[in-house]
């Protein structure tokens, strides 16, 4: 069974503080995304990864950054977090598929979620 | 970036009927479209999926149909049950549409 960890389950940050939100897979996929979900916006790409080192902006990008020293671990950093980035945030990881499928089936974290204050 | 629309937003139906979730995209490009289960509480979890070769595909209880020409691609449970309740994504190349709240009366 593929296994994906994220290390916090609940957080509170106050504004301004820097946030790390860090996500362990143990299954070797190559792909990793962290989204953000919030009531009756679904699920929003923030960013993807399609191989160590290696990151692609998603739909909402906008104050955070990622980070992928290890193809095993993705993190999400909220540089200087804000109210607007409370949210439960997922982390998510799936098999390189070739070129012409961009990705196959998501395996996602138990979720974080991130209070703002 | 893509544009997921999914319809309806809430579905109450009578344990037995049939539940039929549209989800439309604006990508062209894409070629793999999933349907994701998410129980409250829970993270999601991939129902069924196809890609664009094909224009259905059927899993006991659950299909998906598939018309790439006007993009768009549908889920159909049918005979449901209640633990079917739950919110259903459809996600076309890990775009995710806003959800469909799904619940079935006993």
């Amino acid at each position: 069974d593929v296994k994906v960890t994220q290390s916090s389950r609940y957080l509170v940050k106050r504004t301004g503080e820097k946030v790390f939100l860090e996500c362990v897979q143990d299954m070797d996929h190559e792909n990793m995304f962290w989204y953000r979900q919030d009531p009756g916006l679904g699920l929003r790409l923030i960013y993807f990864s399609y191989d160590v080192k290696m990151k692609e902006k998603g739909d909402i990008p906008e104050g955070y950054s990622v980070s992928r020293e290890k193809k095993e671990r993705f993190s999400l950093i909220l540089e200087s977090a804000s109210t607007n980035q409370t949210s439960m945030y997922l982390c998510a990881s799936s098999l390189y598929t070739p070129r012409l499928v961009r990705t196959g089936e998501l395996f996602f974290g138990e979720g974080s979620r991130l209070t703002v204050l | 970036g893509e544009n997921v629309e999914q319809h309806p937003s809430t579905l109450s139906v009578q344990e037995g009927d049939s539940a039929v979730i549209k989800c439309t995209y604006s990508d062209s490009a894409s070629n793999y479209f999933p349907w994701y289960k998410q129980e409250l509480g829970k993270r999601p979890q991939l129902i069924i999926d196809i890609r664009s070769n094909v224009g259905e595909k059927k899993d006991q209880r659950i299909a998906v149909t598939l018309n790439k020409t006007a993009k768009h691609f549908s889920l159909h449970i049918t005979e449901t049950q209640p633990e079917d309740s739950a919110v259903y994504f459809c996600a076309p190349d890990m775009r995710f549409g806003a959800g469909t709240r799904l619940t079935v009366k006993p």
